[in-house]
């Protein structure tokens, strides 16, 4: 159980072209999803945390107009990285929470993380 | 403020060595969540502990063992008789406060295990 998709596992576009990843909670609910960054050999740094049928709450030093995230269903958050620019290549990782355990634990389940690159 | 430090960047053992990977945290609440991750090179991270912060008792999990010790506000994890494939980097995250309990995440530590 608690499995978190992430499509597409990797991309390659060109500059000023935007990119749309999803993340999918396939087997729970998760009204509360998170977006992580990681630069190479570097630590995950929150962007933003996603919640079910509301704005999106960017962390400080975060571009929402240029990282837009929505957050439609239970089962399905997306990240939208617009007109984007070689310095956004990255690796791109998305968790969710189980609304089951909010509140009791502070889990967050992580899916397998989408790398992009922009030529 | 929260913080997490991880002040091994990295970690090199021959295999069957013992090593313990060190994490020291900061948080005024008095309720939080301390987990360790492993990331291997295909990117994916690995849930392995979570500790909540009224339960010190250390854990054993076959080769894998966790000293929590809020005097200290050390969160060390020690791997027994390392393994190759005990490779990759090791992510020590803190869950503290109201709100969406996001998680703060230490700088990482590398480790490599050598035949």
């Amino acid at each position: 159980g608690a499995v978190v998709s992430q499509h597409p596992s990797w991309v390659i576009c060109k500059s000023g072209t935007s990119v749309k990843i999803e993340c999918r909670s396939l087997d729970f609910q998760a009204t509360t999803m998170f977006w992580y960054r990681q630069f190479p050999k570097k630590s995950l740094m929150l962007m933003a945390t996603s919640n079910e049928g509301s704005k999106a709450t960017y962390e400080q030093g975060v571009e929402k107009d240029k990282f837009l995230i929505n957050h439609a269903s239970l089962t399905l958050s997306t990240l939208t990285v617009t007109s984007a620019h070689p310095e956004d290549s990255s690796f791109y990782i998305c968790s969710a929470r189980d609304r089951r355990l909010a509140g009791v634990y502070n889990e967050q389940f992580f899916g397998p993380g989408t790398r992009l690159t922009v030529l | 403020a929260q913080k997490v430090t991880q002040a091994q960047t990295e970690i090199s053992v021959v295999e069957k060595e013992d090593v313990t990977l060190d994490c020291v945290y900061e948080t005024r609440d008095t309720t939080y969540y301390l987990f360790w991750y492993k990331q291997p090179p295909s990117g994916e991270l690995v849930f392995l502990i979570r500790r909540n912060s009224f339960d010190e008792q250390n854990e054993i999990s076959g080769r894998y063992s966790w000293n929590f010790q809020k005097s200290t506000s050390s969160f060390n994890f020690t791997i027994t008789a390392s393994q190759v494939v005990d490779s990759a980097v090791y992510f020590c995250a803190l869950s503290a406060g109201g709100g969406y309990n996001k998680l703060i995440f230490g700088a990482g530590t590398r480790l490599a295990v050598h035949p």
